[in-house]
């Protein structure tokens, strides 16, 4: 069985350029989660997903981040302007509904220069 | 807020168990540890959980207090591919589909 597939697994850009991660979750899991993890801390939650509807996304940064989960499957990430702080790895996760058991993809590592 | 607290690193052998401490004195009935791993540049991996009975899989054990204010990941025989930041999850599965509040976790190093 496919684990949670992301992409691009590193990306480079310069301040101010828009970007965007894409995220394939484990088939039959409706909850989707998108983590931010700077270097040094463990993943902290931007937003989750049941099925297209976003749930919680009260850490999600809505000036300049965005995302959508189109049919209740894939998930796309963007940030529109990057900022030198944005430079973090971005992980996605699924799980069944309810389950504390969860899947994460291996992240895009994200460098802003 | 993560409800845990763990030691920012520690050593093991290999072949040694490793025995990685969490306190979460602060549980409550009702929440279950949860125990994650992440390699360097992977993402986390899902090890094991438990409510208050030890539980055993084929990655490793879980040991729960009986005032469950503590517990223990034991990895029985550790080796080089264990090395790995250890995070110790408390989570309610009564709340919804509450997300996973991770910490600072422990580093593992298993040395040769």
């Amino acid at each position: 069985e496919a684990g949670v597939v992301q992409s691009p697994r590193y990306k480079i850009i310069e301040k101010k350029q828009p970007v965007a991660f894409w995220c394939n979750p484990i088939s039959g899991h409706n909850t989707l989660y998108w983590y931010l993890q700077n270097l040094g801390q463990g993943p902290e939650l931007l937003i989750r997903y049941e099925n297209e509807e976003a749930v919680d996304d009260s850490q999600l940064p809505k000036d300049r981040f965005s995302a959508e989960r189109l049919k209740g499957v894939d998930s796309t990430l963007k940030i529109q302007p990057a900022e030198l702080g944005d430079s973090a790895v971005y992980l996605c996760a699924s799980s069944q509904t309810g389950a504390g058991k969860a899947f994460f993809g291996q992240g895009t590592r994200l460098t802003v220069v | 807020d993560a409800k845990t607290t763990q030691p920012p690193s520690m050593d093991c052998a290999e072949g040694r168990a490793a025995n990685l401490p969490c306190n979460h004195s602060t549980i409550s009935g009702n929440e279950y540890v949860y125990w994650y791993r992440q390699i360097h540049s992977q993402g986390p991996q899902y090890i094991i959980h438990g409510l208050k009975n030890n539980e055993t899989n084929e990655m490793a054990s879980l040991i729960i207090t009986e005032d469950r204010k503590s517990s223990t990941l034991i990895l029985p025989h550790a080796t080089l591919r264990d090395t790995a930041v250890y995070y110790c999850i408390v989570r309610s599965p009564n709340s919804g589909n509450t997300p996973l509040v991770f910490g600072k976790g422990t580093r593992l190093s298993v040395i040769a």
